[in-house]
């Protein structure tokens, strides 16, 4: 059946970069997504890749995509605290992994 | 836009009660999804239309949910009788068609608290 899998927490220092990763296994999906949910707020899309891409970068967010082993990751380049909020991974149906709980501390 | 809008924020109701939570998604979308959220269970999919159709209805719990939606503008989901295991942050989500270019838009969420 279709499952997205992520780790659930992740703790840098401000500055540093994170990497949350993320497994997937729709192999037909058209565009995988990353969505950011603050507390208290809903999901925000963040970012999004094509299937055809391995890689797209947005200002601080390098997104990398393993197509082969169904491997998405979200970079964060100089995180910092304001970036603290849980991260979800997406395949076209909706299908969501169960967030990342990043923590920036100083 | 005003975006996706959900009420009531917040709702706190007696087990057995019944409770209606309304959406309304962005004006030009046609698809609605419904999401509930928990710590143990994280983003579930309920239920979404297309063009005000039920396409996938196999999220949804039990009978004691139903989800409507009467017009392009409006959905609600309803829980009778509601349950303290309901207890869970209720997403709408619309888009334009399905699997789509931008991704989805989500509303603020709907707190639901069964005692």
């Amino acid at each position: 059946g279709e499952d997205v899998e992520q780790s659930l927490f992740l703790s840098v220092r401000e500055g540093d970069s994170s990497v949350i990763n993320c497994t997937y296994t729709d192999s037909s999906s058209t565009y995988l997504y990353w969505y950011k949910q603050e507390p208290g707020a809903g999901l925000q899309l963040l970012t999004y890749i094509f299937s055809n891409m391995d890689m797209k970068q947005d200002q601080r967010l390098t997104v990398l995509l393993n197509k082969k082993d169904k491997h998405l990751s979200l970079r964060i380049a100089d995180t910092q605290t304001g970036d603290s909020a849980i991260y979800f991974c997406a395949e076209d149906k909706l299908i969501f992994g169960a967030g990342t709980r990043l923590a920036v501390h100083p | 836009d005003a975006g996706v809008i959900q009420s009531p924020r917040h709702e706190v109701t007696e087990m057995g009660q019944e409770v209606t939570l309304r959406c309304k998604p962005i004006s030009g979308h046609n698809s609605l999804f419904w999401y509930r959220q928990t710590m143990m269970r994280g983003l579930e999919l309920l239920i979404y239309f297309n063009n005000n159709v039920p396409i996938d209805d196999s999220g949804m719990p039990e009978d004691r949910f139903s989800a409507k939606m009467p017009n392009a503008s409006f959905s609600t989901l309803k829980i009778q009788p509601s349950e303290p295991r309901d207890s869970a942050v209720y997403f709408c989500a619309s888009s334009v068609g399905q699997g789509v270019d931008y991704g989805y838009t989500f509303g603020s969420g709907t707190r639901l608290t069964v005692v």
